[in-house]
């Protein structure tokens, strides 16, 4: 069965650091990856998407993600933190066929501090 | 182009009362889900169907029932609420088919506490 764990509940950094959030999954086939960003009192929006094809993708709001298959990972990145970034992040995986299910992670709350 | 709508916004039941989540999509997506947010466990899905008259259970389905009978709307029904059904609800839908993207569009979310 797939399953996705997101190491860190919590992290912190510093206006214009380096943001690394950490995404490790686990799939029996080739997986679709996605992460979800989550402001404050809002529904979940796409980052960005894994299916295919090129390893690094690219996101929205200079966000990107590299598919790993040796370490099964799928970290998000981005070179310079802004204010607006601090939200709630999901890291998910494609349930595989069919209904298109995603099982997430348990979210990593991102702060940056000025 | 409204996207995925969810209402109520906020609701507080006592426990036993029924009420039903709605939720509709305005973009003829076939692919619909609920699921509920809890603290430190993600989002996690009760039920979720593939096309009008097609549903099917997720991962924590007791206590919630469901039905499609159009493209555009999946409600989603507490028939008895308890406690433990405090959680914030999502509604999302997407497409299938040759070229889908597999990205599933939120709703803005209902948030429910049961008393």
């Amino acid at each position: 069965a797939q399953s996705v764990t997101q190491l860190g509940s919590h992290v912190s950094v510093s206006e214009g650091a380096l943001v690394l959030l950490r995404c490790n999954y686990s799939s029996s086939v080739p997986p679709y990856l996605f992460w979800y960003v989550q402001y404050p009192n809002q529904g979940l929006q796409l980052l960005l998407k894994y299916t295919t094809g090129a390893t690094l993708v690219k996101g929205i709001n200079g966000f990107e993600a590299e598919f790993k298959k040796s370490e099964t990972s799928f970290h998000l990145t981005k070179p310079s933190a802004h204010m607006s970034d601090a939200a709630e992040y999901f890291c998910a995986v494609r349930v595989i066929q069919g209904a298109q299910k995603l099982v997430f992670g348990q979210g990593t709350r991102l702060t940056i501090n000025p | 182009n409204a996207g995925v709508t969810q209402t109520p916004k906020f609701q507080v039941l006592k426990t036993g009362q029924s009420m039903t989540l709605q939720c509709a999509q305005d973009m003829n997506h076939e692919y619909m889900s609920w699921y509920r947010q809890d603290p430190g466990m993600g989002l996690r899905l009760i039920h979720y169907s593939v096309g009008a008259g097609i549903t099917d259970q997720g991962e924590v389905p007791n206590g919630y029932n469901v039905s499609r009978s159009t493209t555009e709307d999946f409600p989603l029904r507490l028939l008895s609420a308890a406690p433990s059904q405090t959680s914030v609800y999502f509604c999302a839908s997407s497409s299938r088919g040759a070229g889908s993207t597999d990205t599933q569009y939120f709703g803005p979310g209902t948030r429910l506490t049961v008393l």
